[in-house]
């Protein structure tokens, strides 16, 4: 059964440094989502992406935050410059219908200390 | 800003019993409604996802729909051990999914 697959799975950095977590959709999907889950809280939207743009963005979404697909496989999530409350499980997710079932990769544990 | 509201549980049943998880949301435009199961530690994985009113059937697992009380629920039958997890509400209209902090639920063997 096609998954959606991130990488790393845990990521430790220092404040200020940036990172880039990957993805890769499920193939035939179109539709790309960041979220990212606090411990104890809910899972928040982040970033949708479409036909090589983003589509929509949540206030977290701010100026440290950028996303990308390099090439025909790839979606990454960047943070420019780290801050400790960026400290989370970033999921990245894709859909084959916009703002439909998504399907959810195991996640990225973010760690910024 | 859309809500989505759950109680957080934690909801104890006992093995074989029906559990029953309610939801809901305050935007009427909604138009998509999905239930994910979120082990500790783990991604969400969606069960269940309706559009309509009235109630969609998938093995142990129902879901019910009532848009003019605004309110999703997800029935679950015969409630295994297994089905011990946080259950995750999430709507979307024509914008991303927005999700429930969840209800937590145990299975007592």
């Amino acid at each position: 059964e096609p998954e959606v697959t991130q990488t790393p799975s845990h990521q430790v950095t220092q404040m200020g440094q940036e990172v880039i977590l990957r993805c890769v959709p499920i193939s035939n999907h179109l539709y790309f989502y960041w979220y990212r889950q606090i411990l104890g809280q809910k899972v928040e939207f982040l970033v949708s992406f479409y036909n090589n743009e983003i589509s929509e963005k949540s206030e977290i979404f701010d100026d440290q935050f950028s996303v990308e697909r390099p090439d025909g496989s790839n979606f990454t999530l960047k943070i420019r410059s780290t801050k400790l409350e960026d400290s989370a499980m970033y999921f990245c997710a894709s859909g084959d219908r916009s703002n439909e079932k998504l399907f959810f990769g195991s996640g990225t544990q973010l760690s910024v200390l | 800003q859309k809500e989505v509201e759950q109680n957080s549980g934690p909801l104890s049943v006992p093995e074989g019993a029906i559990a029953s998880l309610n939801c809901t949301y305050s935007d009427r435009g909604s138009q998509s409604f999905f239930w994910y199961r979120q082990y500790s530690g783990k991604s969400p994985e969606l069960i269940m996802f309706i559009y309509s009113n009235g109630d969609k059937e998938d093995g142990r697992f129902t879901a019910q729909l009532n848009k003019a009380s605004q309110y999703v629920s997800l029935l679950i039958r015969d409630s295994q051990p297994s089905d011990s997890a946080t259950y995750l509400c999430a709507v979307s209209g024509n914008t991303p999914l927005v999700f429930g902090k969840g209800t937590r639920l145990s299975v007592i063997a």
